[in-house]
Formats: structure tokens, C-alpha cells, sequence
């Protein structure tokens, strides 16, 4: 079955290393999102890509990056990491943007801790 | 996007139906009503969605009053495992990513 897959599901590091959150998905999507989940806060848009090339950035861009090689991977790097960065990732795609085959499905998150 | 208001929290025993209510009463013409649940320290999962008309999948039922203002989500038998937090959204058709509010804590009770 097509799915979307995290790794790693848990990472610890420590301030200022540069971490990258890996995100794939085998629906053939165009589109892909990162979001964060805090306590407090709900899930809020860091970045996403309507394609191959194609980023852009959402509502906590700051500190993270992402690229889009090919239409199955959209990794999220945070360049240097910091404790505000705690928090809990995820990845999702989407078919299209109009109607009703934009419906987004997640990835199972990933737990970041940043020491 | 609009706003929408849930309750924080909601308990429903095992085997009934679950109504779980949404306000979004700012909702525009060109705006879908998606409902998503999250089990805990699991990643949302889509349940249904629609614009005006009621929808029925394998896994609830939505009901939109006729002036849009408002939603229901149906879980025809609630089992234990329904037990997780939903949120409902409003969402035009080109915004680009979803905004979650805070949903309501749906308990199911054995």
C-alpha cells in the first residue's frame, strides 16, 4: 500500500548541530507539507512544496530549510538547532490543490528534543 | 480561513453515536468543512469532508446546516479506539496548509 514514512522517529541533539528530518512518500502526491505540533499551540506550517523545485515557506519558517529534489522526498533541515525547535514533526502530501483531491495525509511525526 | 469553535471535550459510551458539533459561522462560499482526528502521539488522520451537501464515507458522516454556519461529524458506533482528539477546519479550496485550533477530546466510554 502507498503510505508516507518518517525517520528518525526519535532524535535527540544538541544546540546548534544542524538535523535533518527525512519525509517519503509512495502516493506519487505533487504536494508535501512540514508541520510542527507544540503543546499550546496545535499544528502550525513550517514549509511546503507544490513540486519537484518548488518551495515555500509557512506560518515558523524561521530556522528550517527544505528541498525538493524529486516528487517522493521533502527533508526538513534545521540548520542549527535550538531548544525552541523541540517539538514534534510532521510530514504530509497532498494530490492536488483544488477541490477534493487536496486532502492532506500524515506521516506518523517525528520527536525532536534539542538539548 | 474561517474560524471554527468546538467543545473541549466530549464522552460517548461504547457502541452509540458519537455527534461531535462545530461552529464556523464566518464560513465563506468558497470554503470546505474537513474533519481530521489525532489518537494520541499518532499523526492526524483525514475522516471526511465537505462543502454543502451532507457526505458519508466508511468512517462518519458529515452534516452541514443549509446557511453553512455550523457541522456535525457522525461516528455511527463509537468504539474505544475512537477515542481522540477532532478538529474541525475550514479551509478554502487554494489555502495552502491546514490550521488546526484546539478540537475537542472525544472519550469513549466502555
Amino acid at each position: 500500500d502507498a503510505e508516507i514514512t518518517q525517520s528518525p522517529r526519535h532524535k535527540i541533539t544538541e544546540t546548534g548541530r544542524q538535523v535533518t528530518l527525512a519525509c517519503h512518500q509512495t502516493w506519487n502526491h505533487n504536494n508535501m507539507f512540514w508541520y510542527r505540533q507544540d503543546l499550546g499551540h496545535g499544528l502550525r506550517l513550517i514549509h511546503y512544496s507544490y513540486g519537484v523545485q518548488d518551495t515555500n515557506k509557512g506560518e515558523v519558517s524561521d530556522g528550517y530549510s527544505v528541498s525538493r529534489s524529486n516528487t517522493e522526498d521533502l527533508p526538513l533541515t534545521l540548520e542549527s538547532a535550538a531548544s525552541s525547535q523541540t517539538s514534534v514533526y510532521f510530514c504530509a502530501s497532498s494530490e492536488t490543490r483544488t477541490g477534493s483531491t487536496d486532502t492532506q495525509y500524515f506521516g506518523p511525526g517525528t520527536r525532536l528534543t534539542v538539548l | 480561513d474561517a474560524k471554527t469553535t468546538q467543545p473541549p471535550s466530549m464522552d460517548c459510551a461504547e457502541g452509540r453515536a458519537a455527534n461531535l458539533p462545530c461552529n464556523h459561522s464566518t464560513i465563506s462560499g468558497n470554503e470546505y468543512v474537513y474533519w481530521y482526528r489525532q489518537i494520541h502521539s499518532q499523526g492526524p488522520q483525514y475522516i471526511i469532508h465537505g462543502l454543502k451537501n451532507n457526505e458519508t464515507n466508511e468512517m462518519a458522516s458529515l452534516i452541514i446546516t443549509e446557511d453553512r454556519k455550523s457541522s456535525t461529524l457522525i461516528l455511527p458506533h463509537a468504539t474505544l479506539r475512537d477515542t481522540a482528539v477532532y478538529y474541525c477546519i475550514v479551509r478554502s479550496r487554494y489555502a495552502d496548509g491546514l490550521t488546526f485550533g484546539k478540537g475537542t477530546h472525544l472519550i469513549i466510554q466502555p
